[in-house]
């Protein structure tokens, strides 16, 4: 069976601060593992995904695979990112999209 | 514009009277989903459909129906709700080649 775990509820840092939302994962397979993040009164939105590599919003994500984890990077975080953040995990087949519990990013003035 | 859409967005409803709850999607995706999100909990997978007329369970089936009969549409049916179904619900869909699951605005539902 797939499992994420964010085991963080609550992340609370000033602006400008490092941000890093833990992410680990439980699977067999080769996964594709996915950042959602929902902004205040807004749908999930993808942020980003394991395989593009890509920075997004100045959010970064490595797979390790070693120690099973997805890590959610941001050096200076900003107001505006204060959101819920979910990792995901996505089966081989594709039919399956495993969320973590959900990590909620406050950054303050 | 691309969208998923789902009605009604607020639902307060007694213990035992069906209800539905429409998700519509016009990006032509064959992949659709249900998924109900609760505090400490986060998202979990209700039902999810690979195309017309194919469906599976999810994480948490219990107490819940769904159809598929059209590709834009995937309708979550509580045939006989309880309090214990008091959540937030977001439909998704997704197109068969893409891996970006678009989410609905939601619907929170209150059974009394």
């Amino acid at each position: 069976a797939q499992r994420v775990t964010q085991p963080e509820k609550l992340l609370s840092v000033f602006k400008g601060a490092p941000v890093e939302l833990k992410c680990n994962y439980s699977y067999s397979g080769s996964p594709e593992l996915f950042w959602y993040v929902q902004y205040s009164r807004q749908r999930l939105q993808l942020l980003l995904r394991h395989i593009s590599r890509e920075s997004i919003k100045g959010f970064t994500a490595d797979l390790n695979k070693g120690e099973t984890s997805f890590h959610l990077k941001k050096p200076f975080a900003q107001e505006e990112d204060s959101a819920m953040y979910y990792c995901a995990l996505m089966n081989s087949g594709y039919s399956t999209l495993t969320f973590g519990k959900g990590t909620m990013l406050l950054v303050s003035p | 514009e691309a969208q998923v859409t789902q009605n009604p967005r607020y639902l307060i409803t007694v213990t035992g009277k069906k209800l539905t709850v429409t998700c519509s999607q016009n990006m032509n995706h064959e992949y659709m989903s249900w998924y109900r999100q609760d505090p400490g909990l986060g998202l979990r997978q209700i039902y999810y459909s690979m195309n017309v007329e194919v469906t599976d369970k999810g994480d948490v089936p219990e107490g819940y129906k769904v159809s598929r009969k059209e590709k834009r549409n995937f309708p979550l049916i509580l045939e006989s709700p309880s309090p214990n179904q008091t959540s937030l619900y977001f439909c998704a869909s997704r197109g068969q080649s893409t891996y970006e699951q678009y989410f609905g605005p939601g619907t929170r539902l209150t059974v009394t």
